[in-house]
């Protein structure tokens, strides 16, 4: 079956520019967990979602970022006003109720 | 703040032999530890997860888990050119949350 999948793959966004990161689950999957990648570094929590109740955000960096999943499927990150340090691979993973997470491609963002 | 602990390599290793990677966590209350393989420009995909201490292995790979030293590491057996990637090693804390370490660059030598 399909995988996560995530777009755009590559964004590129002006400072000051608003983004918006789209992520698909695996069908059935009740939870997805947004990470932020860093060049040379592993993967930094953001927030996670079980179904649509957004159970930690405690990893999102500032007010500009909020991430919404409205009907428990589809999710999509948004930032607001980017900033240069935002500049990262930004990965979406979902996950049945078990412990196994299975990461999307990933959207590459660049802040110019 | 909870850490997950990873020389960050390179790690070079002859082709055929073993390669070791290792990791610490300073959770003591972590109950699931997670390997994760990463190609340049791809994204992680899971390996092994491991929850009680011992070993646990699968084909070529073995995870090893002692929770007293918080210690987790991963045993590759006849290592090939294409386990050359980045290893993380990732820890589920108590709160639920996975945390990664910043991974060991391996390069295995043909």
């Amino acid at each position: 079956g399909a995988g996560v999948s995530q777009s755009p793959r590559y964004k590129v966004a002006k400072r000051g520019q608003d983004v918006a990161l789209r992520c698909d689950p695996i069908s059935g999957h009740v939870s997805l967990f947004w990470y932020q990648q860093a060049l040379g570094q592993g993967p930094e929590f953001l927030t996670y979602f079980q179904n649509e109740a957004q159970l930690d955000k405690s990893g999102l960096p500032s007010d500009r970022f909020f991430a919404e999943r409205p009907e428990g499927s589809v999710s999509t990150l948004k930032i607001q006003r980017t900033q240069q340090e935002d500049s990262a691979v930004y990965l979406c993973a979902s996950s049945p109720l078990s412990n196994e997470q299975f990461f999307g491609p990933g959207t590459r963002l660049t802040v110019l | 703040q909870k850490e997950v602990e990873q020389n960050s390599g390179p790690l070079s290793v002859p082709e055929g032999a073993i390669a070791s990677l290792n990791c610490t966590y300073s959770d003591r209350g972590s109950q699931s530890f997670f390997w994760y393989r990463q190609y340049s420009g791809k994204s992680p995909e899971l390996i092994m997860f491991i929850y009680s201490n011992g070993d646990k292995e699968d084909g070529r790979f073995t995870a090893q888990l002692n929770k007293a030293s918080q210690y987790v590491s991963l045993l590759i057996r006849d290592s090939q050119p294409s386990d050359s990637a980045t290893y993380l090693c990732a820890v589920k804390d108590r709160d639920d949350k996975i945390i990664f370490g910043k991974g060991t660059r391996l390069h295995i030598l043909p």
